[in-house]
């Protein structure tokens, strides 16, 4: 099972509202991430977790908020989102800091479709 | 830092023509090389990678990649391009920053397939 599973699949979002991405899966990966792409843009890197801690911070601003509560699942918390934030939500899981060899790429979900409004 | 370029925002060519997408990466090591394809309102998909296990990667889809290091660089191709080929491509090497966990994207190049 090769796969990342994220929910859900579109999110509408009023500035005041708190919601949750969440993230699954099931491949022992140690390693979790979470990217934000605009349209026609590459992913942008936001965080990343090591063995259920939060080993980057891309400067991202505090109203995302990351959580990984074990090994097979990342949530990001959203809060006083801005209409700018509207994106697609990528999360990510790998192999951590390629100790098997070979085994280096990162699997990917289908995406959060995010509208603030 | 390790990064990587895109050269070309938009590629097009014609069903059967070679495919052909640049990649040009900066690392002091012997990186780690992906190629990803993101179809419209999807995830991103592994092509292939590059490991230094083997210069010439070939991966799904009928794609295939050459790492050569005296250009630094890490070039997509296809012998004959399908109308299913028309995509979002993206160049990714994974740095040693982050304890080795950080995945950067290059700009990416939107395959466009005529018929």
């Amino acid at each position: 099972d090769t796969e990342v599973t994220q929910t859900p699949k579109h999110l509408v979002m009023g500035m005041t509202n708190k919601k949750s991405l969440k993230c699954e899966q099931h491949m022992g990966h140690r390693a979790m991430y979470w990217y934000k792409q605009k349209a026609k843009k590459p992913p942008e890197l936001m965080f990343v977790y090591s063995y259920e801690k939060l080993s980057i911070n891309e400067s991202v601003p505090s109203r995302f908020s990351p959580e990984c509560p074990n090994s097979s699942l990342l949530n990001l918390h959203l809060h006083a989102l801005q209409p700018e934030d509207s994106a697609l939500y990528l999360c990510a899981s790998s192999q951590d800091r390629v100790r098997v060899q070979g085994r280096t790429e990162a699997f990917f979900g289908q995406g959060t479709r995010l509208t603030v409004v | 830092a390790q990064s990587v370029t895109q050269l070309g925002s938009h590629v097009s060519v014609s069903e059967g023509a070679l495919v052909l997408l640049r990649c040009n990466y900066s690392s002091s090591v012997p990186p780690y090389l992906f190629w990803y394809v993101q179809y419209p309102n999807q995830g991103l998909q592994l092509l292939l990678k590059y490991t230094s296990a083997a210069t010439l990667v070939k991966g799904i889809n009928g794609f295939e990649a050459e790492f050569k290091k005296s250009e630094t660089s890490f070039h997509l191709t296809k012998p004959s391009a399908h109308m299913s080929d028309a995509a979002e491509y993206f160049c990714a090497v994974r740095g040693d920053t982050g304890g080795g966990n950080k995945l950067t994207f290059g700009t990416g190049t939107q395959l466009k397939v005529e018929l």
